[in-house]
C-alpha cells in the first residue's frame, strides 16, 4: 500500500458526460500528479499540483482540468468525454522538497467510456 | 526522440534465475533520476528503485539492482532469483532537474517489458 488513495477504483459512463476522479495523497506529500495510461500512448503525465497551486502541464486535453484542495487533496474533472479517453488514471504524489523524490502511486480509476 | 527506451516487449525467465531488463535513457540535463516500477495484473505502480545521476554506486533494493551505466545512457533493472510473483510489466522512468524554483518533476515513462516467471 503505497499510501496514495483514488476514489472510485473503477467508473463507466457514456459519450459526453462528465466524470470527477478524486486523489488523497501520502501524508506530508505536498505535490500531486495525475497520469494517464491508454494501450495506444502508455503512460502520459498530465498535470502537477504542489501545495494547491498548478506547477506543470503535460498532454492535459482542454476538457480535462484538475485543482488541489486545502487538505491537499486533489480532483481530476474530464467533461464531454469521449470513446478515446477510456483509460487508467493515476495520482501519485511525492513530498518535493528539495530534489529527486520519489513518486507514489495510487492504485488507479479505470474509465471506460461508452 | 524517445526519453525512455525500453527494447524488449516481453522476456521470459525460469523461477529462481535472475533477469536483466534493458532500459537507455536520453537527458541533456546533469541532475536527474532514474525509477523503474512495477505493474501486475491488477493495475497498480509499486515503486521498486531509484538511482541518482550523481549517485557513484549502484542501487539496490533487496533482490532488485540497478545497473547504472552512465556514459552509455543506461539504466538497467536486475531481478535476481526470480519468483512466480515477478510476473508483470516494469517499467522505466526518468525525471529530469528541471529549473530552480519551481520545477516540474514529472516522470516521462518507457513503453514497458512484460515479464512472465517460468516455474
Amino acid at each position: 500500500d503505497s499510501g496514495v488513495t483514488q476514489t472510485p477504483k473503477h467508473l463507466i459512463t457514456a459519450t459526453g458526460q462528465r466524470v470527477t476522479l478524486r486523489c488523497s495523497p501520502r501524508s506530508g506529500d505536498l505535490s500531486v500528479y495525475w497520469y494517464q495510461q491508454s494501450l495506444d500512448q502508455g503512460l502520459q503525465f498530465l498535470i502537477q499540483y504542489y501545495n494547491g497551486e498548478e506547477r506543470a502541464k503535460g498532454n492535459i486535453l482542454e476538457r480535462f482540468s484538475a485543482q488541489q484542495f486545502p487538505d491537499l487533496h486533489s480532483e481530476l474533472n474530464l467533461s464531454s468525454l469521449e470513446l478515446g479517453d477510456s483509460a487508467l488514471y493515476f495520482c501519485a504524489s511525492s513530498a518535493d522538497g528539495t530534489g529527486m523524490e520519489t513518486q507514489y502511486f495510487g492504485p488507479g480509476t479505470r474509465l471506460l467510456v461508452l | 526522440a524517445q526519453k525512455i527506451t525500453q527494447t524488449q516487449p516481453g522476456m521470459f525467465v525460469q523461477e529462481k534465475e535472475a533477469v536483466t531488463l534493458d532500459c537507455t535513457y536520453d537527458t541533456s540535463d546533469q541532475s536527474y533520476g532514474l525509477f523503474w516500477y512495477k505493474q501486475p495484473s491488477s493495475g497498480e505502480m509499486i515503486f521498486l528503485i531509484y538511482q541518482g545521476s550523481y549517485d557513484e554506486q549502484n542501487a539496490t533494493e533487496g533482490r532488485y539492482s540497478l545497473n547504472f551505466q552512465k556514459a552509455r545512457k543506461s539504466a538497467n533493472l536486475v531481478i535476481s532469483a526470480s519468483q512466480l510473483g515477478d510476473s508483470a510489466m516494469y517499467f522505466c522512468a526518468m525525471r529530469e532537474g528541471g529549473s530552480a524554483g519551481g520545477s516540474n518533476y514529472k516522470l516521462t515513462f518507457g513503453k514497458g517489458t512484460l515479464l512472465t516467471v517460468n516455474p
